[in-house]
């Protein structure tokens, strides 16, 4: 079973929807969450970080299930520009160190 | 401020032939990564350094892989004898490790072809 596990996709959703990415970890000693984004033959950049709270950033809506060892994230009113593939990252070093664990990603098409 | 500086960005090369990447990372930021990133595929960890330490390389293939990060600054990644498995994407990145962000900073890669 891999570290980090999400659905590939694609998803193809027209302008204006909401689309939900699903992410599953099997560490449960993990101690940070992250979802990045990738554009197509660019580099992953940090979307937003992920809080047992749950946050939000404008249409996006991030949140974490630490007992199911799940990680979500919500785009609402999908724009064109949101086409991209979506990173589950997950940090399963110790206190104080980073050891990020990608997920293979979720790629999303956003159609006009 | 100056990015995650990776090169060379393209590289062919025949297999068996041997390859190496450079990585310069944002000045200040003690950790470095080394990711090898396929197609349709998530970056998987190669090497982490702490500084000049390799904390973590336990995904590295030691057989052909090596990398070093002299002074806890540059680093190099080097591949001998590259195999056609070895066509890639090598992504380096880094950060500062401090706080829960540990934003990863990433290069744009250096997309390895063998023949």
């Amino acid at each position: 079973r891999k570290e980090v596990e999400q659905d590939p996709g694609p998803f193809n959703v027209p302008e204006g929807a909401t689309v939900a990415f699903n992410c599953t970890y099997s560490n449960s000693a993990s101690q940070s969450f992250f979802w990045y984004r990738q554009d197509c033959r660019k580099e992953p950049k940090l979307l937003m970080s992920v809080y047992s709270s749950g946050n939000e950033d404008g249409r996006f809506t991030a949140q974490l299930n630490r007992a199911s060892q799940y990680i979500s994230l919500l785009i609402r009113d999908s724009k064109l520009s949101d086409s991209a593939t979506y990173l589950c990252v997950v940090n399963i070093g110790g206190s104080g160190t980073y050891k990020y664990i990608f997920g293979t990603g979720t790629r999303l098409k956003v159609l006009a | 401020e100056a990015g995650v500086v990776q090169s060379p960005r393209y590289k062919i090369i025949e297999k068996k032939q041997p390859v190496a990447f450079w990585c310069n990372p944002i000045s200040g930021h003690n950790t470095l990564y080394w990711y090898l990133q396929n197609l349709g595929q998530g970056p998987e960890l190669l090497i982490r350094y702490e500084n000049e330490e390799a904390v973590d390389d336990s995904q590295l293939p030691k057989d052909r892989f090596s990398a070093e990060r002299l002074k806890g600054v540059d680093s190099t990644l080097k591949i001998q004898p590259a195999e056609l498995g070895d066509s890639a994407v090598y992504l380096c990145a880094s950060s500062s490790g401090t706080g829960m962000s540990g934003e990863l900073f990433f290069g744009e890669g250096s997309r390895l072809t063998v023949l």
